[in-house]
């Protein structure tokens, strides 16, 4: 077990909604990240959160959002979903906002996503 | 930019065998951080090893060890006496210490292992 947590772990939803994906991280992490795995594209960095504030982007459509609370919990937001948009979306916590030899990162179990 | 190629799309062994799987990575920095995930069928991405650029020892872990060598810009993995539970995706990845990127991971397109009984 890793210690991050996500919520829900299956979503089934229709074109042209909107969904929110939920993070907990680690105790103690205060660096979210959020990755998107699909069969063409593989695993894609989408965003990273420290400590409430974004810190690094990717490939981040402009249909999806995301935010870090107070608490450190991360939601991922997709809206206006399209076939395309159906994946794994995994989570990520580390300690440090920078890569450190002790700071890897530790996956969610990932929420699968299926727009039909 | 970053880049982490991992040529071999599939491989399968019987158990018992050792098994080795590619990395080869690209990146400008002289200070980054290599790592091996694993995916098995449930999906979830499991944290297996780590290595920063400046070390080159290469290591065994149990059934497990790596053998880094920056001057080819490889990491590989090896399982010894590979089980059918070692069944599953194994990712590499890069991750740089520029401050634009923060802790980007970049992995690798995946090896699909199976071990046959």
């Amino acid at each position: 077990d890793s210690g991050v947590t996500q919520t829900p772990k299956h979503l089934i939803t229709a074109t042209g909604q909107r969904v929110t994906l939920r993070c907990s991280p680690r105790s103690g992490d205060l660096s979210v990240y959020w990755y998107q795995q699909s069969l063409d594209q593989g695993l894609q960095f989408l965003i990273q959160y420290y400590n409430g504030e974004e810190r690094a982007k990717g490939n981040i459509l402009e249909r999806f959002s995301a935010q870090q609370f107070p608490d450190l919990h991360s939601e991922l937001n997709l809206s206006s979903l399209e076939l395309g948009d159906s994946a794994l979306y995994f989570c990520a916590s580390s300690e440090s906002w920078r890569s450190s030899y002790n700071s890897p990162l530790h996956f969610g179990n990932g929420t699968r996503l299926t727009v039909t | 930019a970053q880049k982490v190629t991992q040529a071999q799309t599939e491989i399968s062994v019987v158990e018992k065998e050792d098994v080795t799987l590619d990395c080869v990575y690209e990146t400008r920095d002289t200070t980054y951080y290599l790592f091996w995930y694993k995916q098995p069928p449930s999906g979830e991405l499991v944290f297996l090893i780590r290595r920063n650029s400046f070390d080159e020892q290469n290591e065994i872990s149990g059934r497990y060890s790596w053998n880094f060598q920056k001057s080819t810009s490889s990491f590989n993995f090896t399982i010894t006496a590979s089980q059918v539970v070692d069944s599953a995706v194994y990712f590499c990845a890069l991750s740089e210490t520029n401050v634009e990127y923060g802790n980007k991971l970049v992995f690798g397109a995946g090896t699909i292992l199976r071990v046959k009984s």
